[in-house]
């Protein structure tokens, strides 16, 4: 059973860079990358990006600017860094697997942590 | 960007009732579709795959269809734990992009 939960600041101030580990338990094999999704206070799901355990990476050009996603593998972490936030990036963030054999469906999802930027 | 439309956004509806949800994308997608029910502090969860394939553990009376650009979800026999918001995904181009969701409410 393979569980994702993720870690990082609840509150972030304006202008500054929103950091978010994920942690990855239990077996996960090849077939799977990784990814982060997030949703505003009472709006839809937004996909930020998903990065493969080689590091390959691919991101929503809307964020792309400011975005970027890591991997540790030796820790079965993998993490992202969203630059110069504001108040729209106020938002509960999940970290995901995506699976290949799912046709790229996200077959786990993390709970979940809200990010509040304010000042 | 591949723009995912639902209907529709919000339905009431009673225990044993049969539900169907249509999403559709402003391109094909062929089969690259998944639906998601989001419960407010219980998580997302995967409920089909491949527009069509059940996800593992998920109840049979969740049903996908469709290809291309329509799709529907049916839940067959509404049940009290059914009620939630339910989400389409396309994963054929990138950005991958959700529908704004359907939000199932206890009539």
């Amino acid at each position: 059973q393979v569980h994702l939960q993720e870690s990082g600041p609840g509150l972030v101030k304006p202008s500054e860079t929103l950091s978010l580990t994920c942690t990855v338990s239990g077996d996960s094999s090849s077939s799977y990358y990784w990814s982060w999704i997030r949703q505003p206070p009472g709006k839809g799901l937004e996909w930020i990006g998903y990065i493969y355990d080689s590091g390959t990476s691919n991101y929503n050009p809307s964020l792309k600017s400011r975005v970027t996603l890591s991997v540790d593998t030796s820790k079965n972490q993998f993490s992202l860094k969203l630059r110069s936030v504001t108040a729209a990036d106020t938002a509960v963030y999940y970290c995901a697997r995506l699976s290949s054999g799912h046709y790229d469906a996200v077959d786990i999802w993390g709970q979940g942590t809200m990010v509040t930027v304010s000042s | 960007d591949i723009q995912m439309t639902q209907s529709p956004s919000y339905l009431s509806a009673s225990v044993g009732d049969r539900v169907t949800i249509t999403c559709r994308a402003s391109q094909s997608i062929t089969t690259y579709l998944s639906w998601y029910q989001q419960k407010p502090g219980k998580g997302t969860k995967l409920l089909i795959y491949a527009a069509s394939s059940l996800q593992s553990g998920v109840p049979s009376r969740f049903s996908g269809s469709g290809s291309g650009t329509d799709f529907t979800l049916t839940i067959s026999s509404l049940q009290p734990e059914d009620f939630a918001t339910y989400y389409c995904q396309q994963s054929y181009s990138t950005p991958f992009t959700f529908g704004p969701g359907t939000k199932v409410d206890i009539q």
